[in-house]
C-alpha cells in the first residue's frame, strides 16, 4: 500500500498570513493533485501535477512537485479565511488505477 | 458540477442489518470509487470499478461489497453492519484512471448503532 503523509495534520493561522503544507510519499508518483474540502461537502480538485520540478500557480496558491516525484507542497500567501477547510493530497500511482489520498491538513484562517 | 448523486444522503441502522448505499452518474465515466472518511485517516479506499462488472478491492475492503451492473451505477453494501463502519462513505467518478480529475458526491453519513 502507498501511503501518503500530510504535514501539519492541523493549522491555524491569522488572516494576511503565508503557509505551506507538505505531501510526502515514498514511492513515486506518476501524478498527484490537491483537493480543498468544505464541510457537508465532497473534495473538489484544485490543481494537477504531473512533471517532476513543475510549479503550477492558482491566484494565492502554489503548488509545486518535487523533482523526484515524491512529495508536493502547497504554498499560500496572504491567507484569508476562505481558504478555511481541509486540503487533500492524492496520489496516482505507475501501473495503479486507484487514486490514493493523503491524511489532509486542516487548515483555519483567523479574521 | 459533475453529475453524481449519492443516497441516502444519511442512514442510522442497527448492528448486523445489511446496508446498501447508492451512487449515480450521468457522466458516462469508466472509474468509479467508495471511500470513507474518519478523522486522522484522510479518504480510505473501499472498492473502485474500472467497468461494467469490473471491480476490485481497495485498502479497506473487508465487511464491504460493490456491483455495477451499469455504466451509470455502482452499490456499495455493507454485509452485516458493525459499528466501526460509522463514517462518512463518498462516491467518486472519473474518465480516465488514478491520474485524472475525480468528482466526487456529497457524501452518505452513516451511523451504525
Amino acid at each position: 500500500t502507498q501511503l501518503l503523509e500530510q504535514s501539519p495534520q492541523f493549522l491555524s493561522i491569522q488572516e494576511g498570513e503565508n503557509l505551506t503544507v507538505y505531501c510526502n510519499s515514498s514511492s513515486v508518483f506518476s501524478s498527484l493533485q490537491w483537493y480543498r474540502q468544505e464541510p457537508g461537502e465532497g473534495p473538489v480538485l484544485l490543481v494537477t501535477v504531473v512533471t517532476g520540478g513543475e510549479v503550477k500557480k492558482l491566484k494565492r496558491l502554489t503548488f509545486q512537485f518535487g523533482d523526484a516525484r515524491k512529495d508536493s507542497s502547497l504554498h499560500i500567501t496572504a491567507a484569508q479565511p476562505g481558504d478555511t477547510g481541509l486540503y487533500l493530497c492524492a496520489g496516482g500511482f505507475f501501473g495503479n488505477e486507484k487514486l490514493t489520498f493523503g491524511t489532509g491538513t486542516r487548515l483555519t484562517i483567523i479574521p | 458540477d459533475a453529475g453524481i448523486t449519492q443516497s441516502p444522503r444519511h442512514k442510522v441502522t442497527e448492528t448486523g442489518t445489511p446496508v446498501t448505499l447508492r451512487c449515480h452518474q450521468t457522466e458516462n465515466h469508466r472509474y468509479m470509487y467508495w471511500y470513507r472518511q474518519d478523522p486522522g485517516h484522510g479518504l480510505r479506499l473501499i472498492h473502485y470499478s474500472y467497468g461494467v462488472k469490473d471491480t476490485d478491492k481497495g485498502e479497506v475492503s473487508d465487511g464491504y461489497s460493490v456491483s455495477r451492473s451499469k455504466t451509470e451505477d455502482f452499490l456499495l453494501t455493507l454485509e452485516s453492519a458493525t459499528s466501526s463502519q460509522t463514517s462518512v462513505y463518498f462516491c467518486a467518478i472519473s474518465e480516465l484512471a488514478a491520474n485524472t480529475e475525480a468528482f466526487f458526491g456529497q457524501g452518505t453519513r452513516l451511523t451504525v448503532v
